[in-house]
């Protein structure tokens, strides 16, 4: 099946722990981003990516890096500088005709033990 | 500022019936808007898309409208399912980036 694949499904942080998030996808798109979710709120832009070996911050990017080594895949590490984790994670790309079209993986619900 | 509003933030209805969900945005540079529906725990799947010169389209039981003029959107379900219990989001796109405004959502709920 062609689309974006986010694992885990669900994740705890232990405090003062960097976690990573794993987000692949097989639609040959260039453009990849990540969301946070939180109840009540619209989706916020973390980073995204234009290209391989590039990525731009997005409005709430403290506390979270990423990299893009292959075109294929976008991991998000949260590290311990972000003190309010808990949130709905949400990776997405873009498909690069006239649409414009976001697909989305299934999310990453991640909670703080 | 870039925003996008929905309204309502949550509905209850009955299966069978219609309803009409609202957005209303003030981004600039207008690109497109979409309407995508997001099942609880899962990722946002898109329903619609609509462009500055498109009035009216549908998918299924959904129809989308925009006034450009007005900025506003409305999504229309018609004979509505238990299924589609979820939350729909307005999402706009702005000419010449590659982000997008999100709006906050509608959570339906569609009782039996």
């Amino acid at each position: 099946d062609g689309g974006i694949t986010q694992s885990p499904k669900y994740l705890f942080r232990k405090e003062g722990q960097n976690v990573t998030l794993s987000c692949e996808q097989n639609l040959n798109h260039d453009a990849m981003y990540w969301y946070r979710q939180d109840p009540g709120q619209g989706l916020r832009l973390i980073y995204y990516s234009q290209i391989v070996n590039d990525f731009q911050k997005g409005d709430i990017a403290e506390g979270y890096s990423v990299s893009r080594e292959k075109k294929e895949s976008f991991p998000l590490t949260v590290t311990s500088a972000q003190k309010n984790p808990t949130a709905f994670y949400l990776c997405a790309s873009r498909d690069d005709g006239f649409s414009e079209k976001l697909f989305f993986g299934s999310g990453t619900q991640l909670s703080v033990l | 500022k870039n925003q996008v509003e929905q309204s309502p933030q949550s509905l209850i209805i009955l299966e069978g019936k219609n309803c009409t969900l609202q957005c209303n945005y003030t981004v600039s540079p207008f690109s497109n808007l979409r309407w995508y529906k997001q099942d609880t725990g899962r990722g946002p799947v898109s329903l619609t898309i609509m462009t500055f010169s498109e009035n009216t389209k549908s998918n299924g039981r959904y129809t989308a409208t925009l006034d450009a003029d007005t900025k506003q959107s409305s999504l229309h379900i018609t004979a509505s399912q238990l299924s589609d219990s979820a939350s729909y989001i307005c999402v706009v796109s702005r000419s010449g980036t590659y982000k997008y405004i999100f709006g906050t959502g509608t959570r339906l709920k569609v009782l039996a």
